[in-house]
């Protein structure tokens, strides 16, 4: 089954709203990131995450290693903040970090 | 500061013939490198990631094969290409230490007709 587990696959925002992605992991995380990967493909490092929350601007993320979920707040949609965002899992054991399937979202004026 | 550069950018290439992708990291000595895969609208799968010169460890193989022949180069390759094989591939590198973030280059987008 999927170890990172990302919700919602698909998210359609209107410009100024709020929203939150999220993922779920059923293997033993140490250390969480996030990317925003653009419509070229090209992958935003956005957050490197130990258990704890960490803001940057309209952006805002936790990791709660406990419950095994790491979540990312959207403030205030943008236009540019459309893309597709992932998150990636790293483990003790494991030395190239697990991705997620990507969250696509879409701001719409 | 360090830079990540990824060749070709981009290959249309015919079922049955080699590849072959290159990485290639300034700036950082001894850096963790990857190699993921992502098919259009998919997921990044990991490929290979290597911690030293010479030394490649396999995820998922697909049919590829990975080299560090230097300290700041990864290679990507196969000697027959296959229709799966198209998408897009990117390297990485980690920094090292307490903060191990991951660092993508632009990526080699591969069409396999």
């Amino acid at each position: 089954g999927d170890q990172v587990k990302q919700s919602p696959s698909a998210l359609s925002l209107q410009e100024g709203t709020n929203s939150a992605l999220r993922c779920n992991f059923s293997i033993a995380t140490t250390t969480v990131q996030w990317f925003l990967q653009n419509p070229r493909g090209s992958l935003m490092n956005l957050f490197y995450l130990v258990p704890g929350t960490k803001e940057n601007g309209r952006l805002k993320s936790t990791f709660n290693s406990k419950e095994s979920y790491s979540t990312l707040h959207i403030r205030d949609a943008q236009l540019e903040d459309s893309g597709t965002y992932f998150c990636a899992a790293e483990a003790d054991n494991n030395n190239a970090p697990r991705f997620g399937a990507g969250t696509k979202l879409t701001v719409k004026p | 500061a360090q830079t990540i550069h990824q060749w070709p950018v981009a290959e249309i290439k015919a079922v049955g013939s080699p590849l072959s992708l290159g990485c290639t990291i300034k700036g950082k000595s001894s850096p963790n490198l990857y190699w993921y895969w992502q098919a259009t609208g998919g997921t990044l799968q990991q490929l290979f990631y290597s911690i030293t010169v010479g030394q490649v460890e396999s995820v998922v193989q697909l049919n590829l094969s990975a080299s560090r022949p230097k300290d700041d180069q990864f290679i990507l390759s196969t000697e027959k290409l296959l229709l799966s094989h198209s998408g897009f591939y990117l390297c990485a590198w980690m920094r090292g230490g307490s903060q191990n973030t991951l660092y993508f280059g632009a990526g080699t987008r591969l069409s396999v007709l």
